[in-house]
């Protein structure tokens, strides 16, 4: 079955310390994985797609087929960070839906 | 830009009444979805809508219908609201054939059904 696991409910980190959201996924074929954020009374908006390889504000995120992982990473947490972050996944047989992981909390502290 | 509007942020209503939620997005895409957003639970489709009058449920559709008559437009109708669909509900829109798959997201209605 087609799934999307994000084991961190909270994370909390200070600022400038380096941060790592965990995704895993199962899906059967080549999925298309990305990470969406929502910030405080904002609208959830896509931060990056695992195919486009590039880095947005300063997070980057690498596909592991071998550990079905698609972790997201920033060296130096900022405080505009702290946001909901959702792994999702999507593919040829979705029908352009997305699959969406349970979410984490980013919080990063002064 | 896309713009993908919903027509309350907030709503408040009776168990048993019929809720209507509306969302209108601008830029002329074939896909439009809904989904409730719960802590924990993250997004979970409701009913997504491929095309004009076509509809498809998703994983949690029951207790909701939808309906879509014009291709901007999408609501989502709870029949008979009940304490449980209290929660933030989502609208999402996108392109088909677009393979990056992007959902361009409305702000979202906070339902709470007392």
């Amino acid at each position: 079955a087609q799934r999307v696991t994000q084991p961190e409910k909270l994370l909390s980190v200070f600022k400038g310390a380096p941060v790592e959201l965990k995704c895993n996924y199962s899906y059967s074929g080549s999925p298309e994985l990305f990470w969406y954020v929502q910030y405080s009374r904002q609208r959830l908006q896509l931060l990056l797609r695992h195919i486009s390889r590039e880095s947005i504000k300063g997070f980057t995120a690498d596909l592991n087929k071998g550990e079905t992982s698609f972790h997201l990473k920033k060296p130096f947490a900022q405080e505009e960070d702290s946001a909901m972050y959702y792994c999702a996944l999507s593919g040829y047989n979705q029908g352009g839906k997305l699959i969406f992981g349970q979410g984490t909390e980013l919080s990063v502290k002064p | 830009d896309v713009k993908v509007t919903q027509s309350s942020r907030y709503l408040v209503k009776r168990t048993g009444e019929k809720v209507f939620l509306e969302c209108v997005q601008d830029m002329d895409h074939e896909n439009m979805f809904w989904y409730r957003q719960d802590p924990g639970l993250g997004l979970r489709l409701i009913y997504f809508s491929y095309d004009v009058k076509m509809k498809e449920k998703g994983d949690i559709p029951e207790g909701y219908s939808v309906s879509r008559e014009k291709k901007e437009r999408f609501s989502l109708i709870l029949e008979s609201a009940s304490t449980n669909q209290t929660s933030m509900y989502l609208c999402a829109s996108s392109l088909t054939g677009d393979h990056t798959y992007e959902q361009y997201f409305g702000p979202g209605t906070r339902l709470t059904v007392t």
